[in-house]
């Protein structure tokens, strides 16, 4: 089945540190992809998006490009600040079903000053 | 304007009692989603509406999950009875449209404990 997965936290990096959270995906379809963030206590907040191969998606200096050939979504970050410290979901919805979010199991990121 | 409203925030209950988790869309959206966060299985869709007719429960673990949406601006999910298996945090999510594009706004999450 259409499934996610992201590789394992906890990841801990210095302040400044450049960051990838890989995500790849199995699907038999073209998904849309999303990367949620949620800060701790918080609930998930839209990070970034990306609806079609090769859209690159961008957000608080956070970017993710969908790679059809490699069904892949990575999220970098160029440089990581304290306050980027939360967990962060990829996720991908196909056409024929709705709503329906599948998410990965989520990678925390710690960053310390 | 305000997000995604969800209540109680925390809800701590005793096995075999009934619980009822409540959840505000933002005015306008058509789409309303109930999520489950655990440690062991993460964050699966329990649930969606669109126009308050439910459209896709197959995430509803058992019959002991109920969930309505009687208007737009307000929907239900329902354990009866509860047990510590059920111990999780839930989350709703609202969304102005459905399909494959369309971002899907969370609310706060409530946090069950059922002893």
């Amino acid at each position: 089945g259409d499934s996610v997965t992201q590789m394992e936290g906890p990841v801990t990096l210095s302040e400044e540190a450049f960051l990838t959270i890989n995500c790849t995906y199995t699907a038999t379809g073209y998904p849309s992809l999303f990367w949620y963030v949620q800060y701790p206590g918080e609930g998930l907040q839209l990070l970034l998006k990306a609806t079609k191969a090769d859209d690159k998606g961008s957000n608080k200096g956070f970017e993710a490009t969908y790679r059809k050939e490699t069904t892949s979504f990575h999220l970098e970050k160029g440089s990581v600040q304290v306050s980027d410290s939360a967990v962060y979901f990829c996720a991908l919805i196909f056409y024929n079903q709705g709503g329906k979010l599948i998410f990965g199991q989520g990678t925390e990121l710690s960053v310390k000053p | 304007d305000a997000g995604v409203i969800q209540s109680p925030r925390h809800e701590v209950t005793e096995m075999g009692q009934e619980v009822t988790l409540r959840c505000k869309p933002i005015s306008g959206h058509d789409y309303l989603f109930w999520y489950r966060q655990t440690m062991m299985r993460g964050l699966e869709l329990l649930i969606y509406f669109n126009n308050n007719v439910p459209i896709d429960d197959s995430g509803m673990p058992e019959d002991r999950f109920s969930a309505k949406m009687p208007n737009a601006s307000f929907s239900t999910l329902k354990i009866q009875p509860s047990e510590p298996r059920d111990s999780a945090v839930y989350f709703c999510a609202s969304s102005l449209r459905g399909g494959q594009t369309e971002t899907q706004y969370f609310g706060p999450g409530t946090r069950l404990l059922v002893l």
